[in-house]
């Protein structure tokens, strides 16, 4: 089993850039999350798909963030343009049905210079 | 809507003594609870859950955590610590009446420093 898969795990990048952001869930997963993680607010979810469909993202900070899952192994979290704010730790999990635990990666560690 | 309250920011134990990491929870109908640690580094890893049934649930680790309803609590306890347990634990909790959510809320997490 090899767990939630999270590209890259480090990226350091200037103001302004458009950063992406990777995950490959648990294989026969039907859930997805993607959370952000920062000393001042905590673990923060930012949207959730179920099938490769969108459900909630109301906890997207603003328009310059989007997520897409074209298909059930792979997700994108694309910020654009970044800001030095945007600095956190990306979590991507994934759940199989409705009663179960998240499985999380281990993050991408972003800092925007 | 739900919430999770963990009230202590950092727990202190010595090795061997027994341990516990308070968690209180609000959710509107019936809940689904779970603990997770994090280590350094490394994103959270689940330890456990309550969905249903005995109120004492013991998890990975010799972990284990006790419902209780009235309280509105599940705390998580370990008769006896050891420096490896030392990490950052976060309680988290689902409404399981509510068919609009399958959201997680998460607690804003206690650190457990065990001291040998």
């Amino acid at each position: 089993d090899a767990g939630v898969i999270q590209s890259p795990r480090h990226e350091v990048t200037e103001m302004g850039q458009e950063v992406t952001l990777r995950c490959k869930p648990i294989s026969g997963h039907d859930y997805l999350f993607w959370y952000r993680q920062t000393m001042m607010r905590g673990l923060e979810l930012l949207i959730y798909f179920n099938n490769n469909v969108p459900i909630d993202d109301s906890g997207m900070p603003e328009d310059r963030f989007s997520a897409k899952m074209p298909n059930a192994s792979f997700s994108t979290l694309k910020i654009q343009p970044s800001e030095p704010r945007d600095s956190a730790v990306y979590f991507c999990a994934s759940r199989f049905g409705g009663n179960q635990p998240q499985h999380f990666g281990d993050g991408t560690r972003l800092s925007i210079l | 809507a739900q919430s999770v309250a963990q009230p202590e920011d950092q727990v202190n134990v010595a090795e061997g003594n027994p341990l516990t990491v308070k968690c209180t929870y609000s959710v509107s109908g019936n809940p689904y609870l779970f603990w997770y640690v994090q280590y350094p580094n490394r994103g959270l890893q689940f330890l456990l859950k309550y969905i249903t049934g005995d109120n004492l649930v013991k998890g990975s680790y010799g972990f284990e955590a006790e419902f209780n309803k009235s309280q509105t609590s599940f705390h998580l306890k370990k008769p006896s610590a050891l420096v490896s347990d030392s990490a950052l634990y976060f309680c988290a909790v689902r409404d399981m009446n509510n068919n609009a959510g399958n959201m997680l809320t998460f607690g804003g997490g206690t650190r457990l420093m065990v001291k040998p």
